[in-house]
Parts: structure tokens; C-alpha cells; sequence
């Protein structure tokens, strides 16, 4: 069966610090990899997705990027973090078609800037 | 931007009654999903209704989609208190292979 590990569950981060968020997913193979962003009580803002590796769609201009080095891998970094960079972030993934499959989402990070 | 809108944005009712929860988006879509989102936690898939689909059922769930209208409804039956959490519909963007979340229901089910 596929699973999908996101770490950390929870990370404090003072403001102008590096960001590395990882994700896996195990039990696929070429899965679509996505990021989204949910801020409290809100919905999910759509960050990155990725069809393939090396293969990144960036949705928001932001100072946040990621990066796919491997087929089930999807990294989500930042070189400095901003106030507004707190939120809680979810990495997903879902079958590669062409007909919007069922996302499968991990656990989140919540990640606080101070 | 974003393409689903849910309403209302919470919905508070009793044990055993029906809860209904409804989206609308803007453009054409593949399909219509819906998830749920227990607090602090990651989402998970509830049902999924393709853009030729008028309605579907899953156990107490039952999902409609009007194109016409660019609306779609869910009704949860039967609700138990542990159908307490957040309702989110989301849009397969034809052409991308991108879902796109509306803001969500908050349902808090009252034993």
C-alpha cells in the first residue's frame, strides 16, 4: 500500500532563517507531488506541484521554492523566512493522469516564524 | 485563484440530523472532489464526482453536481459526532493537473 511521511510534525523557525521541508511517498511509482500552504481556519492554497522529476509548477510568486531530486521526493525551502511564511503545510500526492486523480495527503508541518 | 467556495462556512447541528454543505467554482472542470479535514490534520478524500456525473453516493454521503450552475452539494446522513470536522470541495482544473480548494465548512455535530 502507498504512504506518504512529511517531517517535521511541528517546527519554530526564527524570522530570516532557512526552511527545508521534506516528503516521500512510498509504495508508487511517478506519482504528481504537490505543496499546499493552509493558514489557520482557511482553506488550501495550492504552492507547487510536480509531474515528474526535476519537473516543478510554481503557483504562488513567493520567496518559498521546491525541488523533486528523486521520483517520490519533494522538498519544500526557503533561504530566508518571512512572518507570513507561518501557516500549516501539507505535502500530497496523487496518481499521474490526466483526469485530476484523489490527492493523498500527509500529516502537515506546522511551522511557526518568529 | 481560487475556484471552489464553500457555504455555509460553519454548520452546527444535532446527532442524527442531515447536514448539507454546498461549493461553487468558476471554470470548466474535470471532476469535483471532496475531503475532510479533522483538526491539525492532513486531508483525506471522501468521494469524487465527474463533470457528466449528476450524483453520487458513498455510504451516508451523497454528492450532486450541477455544471449548468457550477454549484455542487454534500449531504451527510444520519450525522454522528464523530462527523465533526472541516468539509473542503475541490476542482480538477481541466488541462492541469492541479486541485483547487475552496475555503471550507466547518461541521461541528452536537451529541
Amino acid at each position: 500500500s502507498q504512504t506518504i511521511h512529511q517531517w517535521p510534525a511541528t517546527l519554530v523557525q526564527p524570522v530570516g532563517s532557512p526552511l527545508s521541508l521534506e516528503c516521500t511517498v512510498e509504495g508508487t511509482s511517478n506519482p504528481n507531488l504537490y505543496w499546499y500552504r493552509q493558514a489557520a481556519g482557511r482553506g488550501l492554497q495550492l504552492l507547487f506541484y510536480s509531474v515528474g522529476i526535476g519537473q516543478i509548477s510554481s503557483e504562488v510568486p513567493q520567496n518559498l521554492s521546491a525541488s523533486r531530486p528523486q521520483d517520490r521526493q519533494f522538498i519544500l525551502s526557503s533561504k530566508k523566512l518571512l512572518l507570513s511564511d507561518s501557516g500549516f503545510y501539507l505535502c500530497a500526492w496523487s496518481v499521474n493522469t490526466l483526469n485530476n486523480s484523489p490527492l493523498h495527503f500527509g500529516n502537515g508541518t506546522r511551522l511557526t516564524v518568529t | 485563484s481560487q475556484q471552489g467556495e464553500e457555504d455555509p462556512q460553519a454548520l452546527s447541528i444535532q446527532e442524527g440530523e442531515n447536514a448539507t454543505m454546498n461549493c461553487s467554482y468558476k471554470t470548466s472542470i474535470n471532476n469535483l472532489q471532496w475531503y475532510r479535514q479533522n483538526s491539525g490534520r492532513g486531508l483525506v478524500h471522501l468521494i469524487l464526482i465527474r463533470s457528466n456525473e449528476r450524483e453520487k453516493h458513498s455510504g451516508r454521503l451523497r454528492v450532486t453536481l450541477d455544471t449548468s450552475k457550477k454549484s455542487s452539494s454534500l449531504l451527510i446522513t444520519a450525522s454522528r459526532a464523530a462527523d465533526t470536522a472541516s468539509y473542503f470541495c475541490a476542482t480538477g482544473v481541466q488541462g492541469a493537473q492541479k486541485l483547487v480548494f475552496g475555503q471550507g465548512t466547518r461541521l461541528t455535530i452536537n451529541p
